[in-house]
């Protein structure tokens, strides 16, 4: 069965300070990892997707990474407007277009 | 990619009634995929919807709980019957948008009383 599991499950920063999300996940054969920002009381927002081990993706002050057992999402000097949960998710080759989803990080970034 | 609507954005609901939930696509799409979030939790996928067959459902989760029609290539409803608390859940419609991904609604928070 696909798993994925995300750390940490909160993460408090200043504005300015950089850090890494983890997603660590295992899959019978990986088609895709997708990372997604969710604001509160709204739906899923698409960031990246990712194929193969040694991929990077970059959009504004976040950076994915992937490798073969984890994905990182890199956070560059962030903003207040950062603040959201960031939720990784794997698509298996048997699990047809099925997203299993991780529980998600909550990023606060305090001015 | 695509942009979804999805009615209503919240309900309150009686315990033993039924809600149907709307999700309409800006294009034609062949797979529409239901999830559920509940409190706290994240995503799971109920059921996936081909327009002209069945729906398919994940384990756990059943048809004559949460059925699911797929009148056409950009509309789908799903329905949750004779609810109770633990339904009380977002519930979102989901579709695959070309080579970036899967886009999806704003989602349906469902509170059940």
């Amino acid at each position: 069965e696909d798993q994925v599991t995300q750390s940490p499950e909160a993460l408090r920063l200043q504005e300015g300070e950089s850090s890494s999300l983890n997603c660590s996940y295992t899959v019978s054969g990986l088609r895709g990892l997708f990372w997604y920002r969710q604001d509160p009381g709204k739906g899923p927002e698409f960031l990246f997707t990712l194929y193969s081990a040694g991929e990077e993706k970059e959009k504004e002050r976040l950076k994915a990474t992937l490798t073969k057992k984890e994905s990182f999402l890199h956070i560059t000097a962030p903003k207040p407007e950062d603040s959201a949960t960031y939720l990784c998710a794997v698509q298996g080759i048997q699990g047809a277009q099925k997203l299993v989803f991780g529980q998600g990080t909550r990023l606060t970034i305090n001015p | 990619s695509a942009v979804i609507s999805q009615k209503p954005s919240r309900d309150i609901c009686q315990r033993g009634t039924s809600l149907t939930i709307q999700c309409q696509v800006d294009s034609q799409v062949t797979m529409m995929f239901w999830y559920r979030q509940q409190p706290g939790q994240s995503l799971t996928l109920i059921a996936t919807a081909n327009q002209g067959s069945e729906a398919t459902y994940e384990s756990g989760f059943v048809i004559d709980k949460f059925p699911i029609s797929r009148p056409n290539l950009t509309f789908s409803t799903l329905t949750v019957s004779n609810m109770s608390p633990e339904d009380s859940s977002i519930y979102l419609c989901s579709v695959r948008t070309g080579n970036s991904g899967y886009t999806f609604g704003s989602g349906t928070r469902l509170t059940v009383v």
